[in-house]
């Protein structure tokens, strides 16, 4: 079965410091894998997506993440952090079910930004 | 039009109440879900329809009943629901094959 591990249930960084949100998947098929970020009381919005073509995917809002199938993670980064990044961050991988795809989602990480 | 539209934003129901929610996508997606989700976790899968046609019902209880109209409208009907219930429920739609879902607001229930 195909699923993620997100490492670590919060994460604080200072304005202006580099972004590390972890994320490890495990599959026996190349996986599609994304990243979405939830602010408070609203929906999931998609950052970036991995579809087997390039391993290093850029996204909105300066975000990018790089595949690596060696130590199967997809990991996102963004250089520098804004107070307006503070949200829960969800690492996803996509499997076909019949003739839909479905997510399962990890179990998130809260990005706290401090001034 | 890259827009989930989900109504109401809010809910608060009795447990003999029967309500339900509406979500609406005009990105002409034939597959559409309803996600499940409690404060602090991630979005728990319920429900697929692909095609107009229930596909994966993830062993939700009866008192909760998925409906898709036509290939734009899903609704979830709720009835006798517990408060355990409470919790905000995200729709979802996507073409199959690109496998990116785009989401709804969510519709916030309470139950009392």
């Amino acid at each position: 079965a195909q699923s993620v591990t997100q490492l670590g249930s919060h994460v604080s960084v200072s304005e202006g410091a580099l972004v590390l949100l972890r994320c490890n998947y495990s599959s026996s098929v190349p996986p599609y894998l994304f990243w979405y970020v939830q602010y408070p009381n609203q929906g999931l919005q998609l950052l970036l997506k991995y579809t087997s073509a390039a391993t290093l995917v850029k996204g909105i809002n300066g975000f990018e993440a790089e595949f690596k199938k060696s130590e199967t993670s997809f990991h996102l980064t963004k250089p520098s952090a804004h107070m307006s990044d503070a949200a829960e961050y969800f690492c996803a991988v996509s499997v076909m079910h019949g003739s839909a795809r479905q997510l399962t989602f990890g179990s998130g990480t809260q990005l706290t930004v401090l001034p | 039009d890259t827009e989930v539209t989900q109504t109401p934003k809010h809910l608060v129901m009795g447990m003999t109440n029967k309500k339900s929610l509406k979500c609406e996508q005009h990105m002409g997606h034939r597959a559409m879900y309803w996600y499940k989700q409690k404060a602090k976790k991630p979005p728990e899968l319920m429900f697929v329809y692909s095609y107009e046609k229930l596909s994966i019902n993830e062993s939700v209880p009866s008192r909760f009943s998925p409906e898709c109209p036509n290939s734009s409208l899903l609704n979830l009907h709720l009835h006798a629901l517990q408060p355990e219930d409470s919790a905000l429920y995200l729709c979802a739609s996507s073409q199959e094959l690109l496998g990116e879902l785009f989401f709804g607001e969510g519709s916030r229930l309470t139950v009392l």
